[in-house]
């Protein structure tokens, strides 16, 4: 069945480093890709997403691009800020049955924590 | 703007109890569905709806009751508390083939603990 798999965490970074949190993904046909972010204590929101290969997503500084060569939708941010200490979640969506509603499939999460 | 609204915030039960965990959105979505997040595992989904009236199975439904009577509500039973359901329990919502694209829209999740 379709999958995704994340590099494990923490992931600690000084703070104006260069982040990068790996997504490699397996599925049948052409998903859509998605990276969530969950803050302390609160719901997932929606931080990017990209809809066919090649697109790239870009949010708050974040991008990821959809690989379907090497089927990878990687997280990066050229400067991180303290702020952006979070658990960081990729996911891809799933046909549930013909009817054309999808269920999103998850990572296991990545838990960034950066340092002033 | 409510969005996706879960109630309560916390919650500890005893081995055996039973209770309701409540979701309501305001967006007029068709899809909804329940989530339970554990460490090191992600998202797991339990049970999700198309519409009003229609329910079925996720990926861990055993041990839970969902129903949709309305657009707007779909709470998630537990009939008999086990340890085992211990988690954060996330509902999520999105208008009727538009999550493939578009995502969901998560609540701020039920912290429940059973002991």
């Amino acid at each position: 069945g379709n999958s995704v798999t994340q590099m494990e965490g923490p992931v600690t970074l000084s703070e104006e480093a260069f982040l990068t949190i790996n997504c490699t993904y397996t599925a049948t046909g052409y998903p859509s890709l998605f990276w969530y972010v969950q803050y302390p204590g609160e719901g997932l929101q929606l931080l990017l997403k990209a809809t066919k290969a090649d697109d790239k997503g870009s949010n708050k500084g974040f991008e990821a691009t959809y690989r379907k060569e090497t089927t990878s939708f990687h997280l990066e941010k050229g400067s991180v800020q303290v702020s952006d200490s979070a658990v960081y979640f990729c996911a891809l969506s799933d046909r549930l049955s013909a009817d054309s509603s999808y269920k999103l499939i998850f990572g296991s999460g990545t838990r960034l924590l950066v340092r002033p | 703007n409510a969005g996706v609204t879960q109630t309560p915030k916390f919650q500890v039960l005893k081995t055996g109890q039973s209770m309701t965990l409540q979701c309501a959105q305001d967006m007029n979505h068709e899809y909804m569905s329940w989530y339970r997040q554990d460490p090191g595992m992600g998202l797991r989904l339990i049970h999700y709806s198309v519409g009003a009236g229609i329910t079925d199975q996720g990926e861990v439904p055993n041990g839970y009751n969902v129903s949709r009577s309305t657009t707007e509500d779909f709470p998630l039973r537990l009939l008999s508390a086990a340890p085992s359901q211990t988690s954060v329990y996330f509902c999520a919502s999105s208008y009727f083939g538009t999550s493939g694209s578009y995502g969901y829209t998560f609540g701020s999740g039920t912290r429940l603990t059973v002991v």
